[in-house]
């Protein structure tokens, strides 16, 4: 049974372009979540989403930043026109019920390294 | 949701118990105490939760007080792969915003 799959595991993009970062929940998930860690930092929450819905992104900066998770496929963060301080870890993160069920476990991917030159 | 308290890091010899402190001064009655540990480079993995029993399972115990303001995360036969950073966190039912402070960064030792 695969985990939380994640790709690229490392992406590098020069500024001004656009960076596009997949996540596969585990198989029966659907429920997905996206943190970012910057170097030596803890995970913050960025955004929250069930298929085809956004639950919440209070975590996500409000300009370049989107994240989808469609009916069929995997989920996407995208970050257009790059910047340096983009240049983080971002997780992605599933768990097979809401945050309203008694175990509220989310499991995490590897990971996607995004740096920004 | 409470926020946590961890000493910024630990040693432990390998082969002994590690225990690790977490204080929750804060927490309410519907707070669950999670942990959570990320090895370097990897994604956090999930360890273990609790309410207010100490809970057990095949990685790792975890002890909270009666006052639920604290509780201890105990490994009871660290090895050297158990070196990570280890995350205490406060969330209640229905959180889903977890929040990953410092960690207490534990290193265990041959």
């Amino acid at each position: 049974n695969a985990g939380v799959m994640q790709n690229p595991r490392h992406l590098v993009r020069r500024r001004g372009q656009e960076a596009r970062l997949r996540c596969s929940p585990m198989k029966g998930h659907s429920h997905v979540y996206w943190y970012r860690q910057l170097p030596e930092e803890g995970l913050k929450f960025m955004v929250y989403l069930q298929k085809e819905n956004i639950i919440d992104e209070s975590g996500m900066p409000k300009e370049r930043f989107s994240a989808e998770f469609p009916k069929e496929g995997p989920s996407i963060l995208r970050i257009q026109q790059v910047v340096r301080g983009d240049s983080a870890a971002y997780f992605c993160a599933s768990s097979p019920k809401g945050p309203l069920n008694a175990k509220n476990i989310q499991y995490f991917g590897a990971g996607t390294r995004l740096s920004v030159l | 949701d409470a926020k946590t308290t961890q000493p910024p890091s630990m040693d432990c010899a390998e082969g002994r118990a590690a225990n690790l402190p977490c204080n929750h001064s804060t927490i309410s009655g519907n707070e669950y105490v999670y942990w959570y540990r990320q090895i370097h480079s990897q994604g956090p993995q999930y360890i273990i939760h609790g309410l207010k029993n100490n809970e057990t399972n095949e990685m790792a115990s975890l002890i909270i007080t009666e006052d639920r303001k604290s509780s201890t995360l105990i490994l009871p036969h660290a090895t050297l792969r158990d070196t990570a950073v280890y995350y205490c966190i406060a969330l209640n039912t229905g959180g889903f915003k977890t929040i990953f402070g410092a960690g207490t960064r534990l290193f265990v030792k041959a």
